[in-house]
């Protein structure tokens, strides 16, 4: 099993560009989320998915879009990039929705909006 | 979501036992606590967790207080590769969804 795949691990963007960040999980999890990590920070939720075709807001989700047409793929779409979501963006998943299953981490795009 | 909290960070020296503390008061009934850890320039990745009972697993060991209002992540010994950013998180049993509440975590520096 690969686990959790993101692409890019890197990316600058302008002020204003749009991008999508990609996420994928080989391991048939339900549950798939969107975090950003800004420096000297804890993550914090931006969107997440119980399945596919459902999606719901966590704690940032303004500027981001995200749908879940696979249970394999979750990507991330920035809309109008701006300075502000410059961060480390992680993607995790885990085996269902319930507490207690562990979450798997991917290893983060980091990005850069000038 | 109850809050956690932890010391900002900690030493500790190679192949010593390593005890993390975690408050976490205002736990209620069905919190279950969750361990991660995040190496530099990693995602986080899972260590334990626990409702009630004393939980160990190949990377630690999680000792939950009586009261359940702390709880202590015991790495039995350090290595260098255990430096990292430790986060305590609560998760409801009953809330229906995997969302994990980061603090800002505690940083442990190991000492060769």
């Amino acid at each position: 099993n690969a686990g959790v795949t993101q692409t890019p691990k890197f990316q600058v963007l302008k002020t204003g560009q749009s991008m999508t960040l990609q996420c994928a999980q080989d391991m048939n999890h339900e549950y798939m989320s969107w975090y950003r990590q800004d420096p000297g920070m804890g993550l914090r939720l931006i969107h997440y998915s119980v399945g596919a075709g459902i999606t719901d807001q966590g704690e940032v989700p303004n500027g981001y879009n995200v749908s879940r047409s696979t249970t394999e793929d979750f990507p991330l779409r920035l809309l109008s990039a701006a300075p502000s979501q410059t961060s480390v963006y992680f993607c995790a998943s885990s085996y269902s929705k319930f507490t207690g299953n562990e979450q798997f981490f991917g290893p983060g795009t980091r990005l850069t909006v000038l | 979501d109850a809050k956690t909290t932890q010391p900002n960070s900690m030493e500790s020296n190679e192949e010593e036992p390593v005890h993390l503390p975690c408050n976490h008061s205002t736990i209620s009934g069905t919190d279950y606590i969750h361990w991660y850890r995040q190496l530099p320039s990693q995602g986080p990745e899972y260590v334990i967790h626990g409702l009630t009972s004393n939980v160990n697993n190949r990377m630690a060991s999680l000792a939950i207080a009586e009261d359940r209002k702390s709880s202590t992540l015991i790495l039995h010994r350090a290595t260098l590769r255990d430096a990292a950013v430790y986060y305590c998180i609560l998760r409801d049993s009953q809330g229906g969804s995997e969302k994990l509440v980061f603090g800002k975590g505690m940083k442990l520096t190991v000492n060769p």
